[in-house]
């Protein structure tokens, strides 16, 4: 099984700043299958990021990712007031797919 | 637009059965491999079980082989999870979700089951 293993747990901060969320592999993820979801309280997952570095249909450009092998980074460039969320990173290259455990944004 | 909608939920009692359903709309759903992921209250996604287009292979996460079983109909254009023996770890939200190969584009807005005597 491909661990997924996201940092920090919780990050604060401030409307308009930057963003940095990691998330590690315990294995190498082939093919660049690698997704970011948002989540917010009360709603499904919503896919942000696909192959790595993808946008999703409807995804602003000020999200972006980044990454390769086992080491992937999901930055939000500028924070708006609805990007405060959950965020999980996910592995469907193999079975059983995998996600991380999620990284709270929350609002400093 | 993908439109995914969950039904079924419940309350049951452990060692008890359920059936989820999810209806498709928007997209050619026999294109789609489909998949069942659930959020037990106050914690992390976790993938469940996925099924190929055809319906013809099934992958299971190792918790629920054996007791879970993933279908679909495609004519109904509708996925199935049938739940046997269920256990208080399985209460969750279980969504239904879908996409091009494993990718989870699409999801619903979930349904939840709740094991409890």
């Amino acid at each position: 099984e491909n661990v997924l293993t996201q940092s920090p747990g919780t990050l604060s901060l401030s409307p308009g700043e930057r963003a940095t969320l990691s998330c590690r592999a315990s294995q190498s993820v082939a093919k660049n299958y690698l997704g970011w979801y948002q989540q917010q309280p009360g709603q499904a997952p919503r896919l942000l990021i696909y192959d790595v570095s993808n946008r999703a249909t409807g995804i602003p450009d000020r999200f972006s990712g980044t990454g390769s092998g086992t080491d992937f980074t999901l930055t939000i460039s500028r924070l708006e007031p609805e990007d405060f969320a959950v965020y999980y990173c996910q592995q469907y290259a193999t079975s059983p797919l995998t996600f991380g455990q999620g990284t709270r944004l929350e609002i400093k | 637009e993908a439109h995914l909608v969950e039904s079924g939920g419940d309350l049951v009692q452990p060692g008890g059965s359920l059936r989820l359903s999810c209806a498709a709309s928007g997209f050619t759903f026999s294109s789609y491999w489909m998949n069942w992921v659930r959020q037990a209250p106050g914690k992390g996604l976790e993938w469940v079980a996925i099924i190929r287009q055809d319906g013809g292979e099934q992958l299971y996460i190792d918790s629920v082989r054996g007791r879970f079983t993933i279908s679909r109909d495609n004519g109904k254009r509708s996925l199935y999870l049938q739940m046997n023996s269920l256990r208080a770890e399985d209460t969750a939200v279980y969504y239904c979700a879908g996409g091009t190969g494993w990718l989870t584009e699409s999801w619903g807005q979930g349904v939840l089951v709740t094991v409890s005597s």
